[in-house]
């Protein structure tokens, strides 16, 4: 079965750092591309942040200098390093693959941003 | 950036009628254009791909449109599990973008 797992969400006051983990099985990991994808509770959905199978990475102007998506292919995993985090990161964070298309979704993980 | 413009917000419909989706994107994504479902609690899911091809296992009751800046997502009679929020989504240039989502309640 195809599942993407995410792990490391949780509360953090403003200007602080947290690391999300995706963890991939049921397909071949390293021949996608993988995003994180954000929603904050009520809201529509907001791309945050993109890496290739040659870990070319992508990032809307909202996160970028903030966050860092990285890929270890050997442990079929996804990463997301947020540091400097605002009021307004508060939200759920999918993984995400890609084939051309976000196909596969995981169930999500919640930061919130908060003193 | 890309901005795509989903319309209306809201959709009020019963079991059986026709729901017509709208999204517009402020330049054009030829037809690099998906429409996802999304019910509470869920997670997305992938319905139409490069504007008018069904994903995997979506019912043939779901249909898409479109190409350039005008898209729309059909679906031709709707089923009480229809009832969601839909969201288009481009993958033409970066940053990828979603629309605002429109809703379709009862």
């Amino acid at each position: 079965e195809v599942q993407l797992v995410e792990s490391g969400g949780g509360l953090v006051q403003p200007g602080g750092s947290l690391r999300l983990s995706c963890a991939a099985s049921g397909f071949i990991f390293s021949t996608y591309d993988m995003h994180w994808v954000r929603q904050a509770t009520g809201k529509g959905l907001e791309w945050v942040s993109g890496i290739s199978t040659t870990a070319d990475t992508h990032y809307p102007g909202s996160v970028k200098g903030r966050f860092t998506i990285s890929r270890q292919n050997a442990k079929n995993s996804l990463y997301l390093q947020m540091n400097s985090l605002r009021a307004g990161d508060t939200a759920v964070y999918y993984c995400v693959r890609s084939y051309y298309y976000m196909d596969v979704w995981g169930k999500g993980t919640t930061v919130t941003v908060s003193s | 950036e890309i901005v795509l413009t989903q319309s209306p917000a809201t959709l009020s419909l019963s079991p059986g009628e026709r729901a017509t989706l709208s999204c517009r994107a402020s330049q054009s994504v030829s037809s690099y254009l998906a429409w996802y479902q999304q019910k509470p609690g869920q997670a997305p899911r992938l319905l139409i791909y490069d504007a008018s091809n069904r994903a995997t296992g979506i019912p043939a009751r779901f249909s898409g449109s479109g190409s350039g800046t005008d898209f729309t997502l059909t679906i031709s009679s709707l089923d009480p599990e229809d009832f969601a929020v839909y969201y288009c989504h481009q993958r033409t240039n970066w940053p990828l973008t979603f629309g605002g989502g429109t809703k379709v309640e009862i």
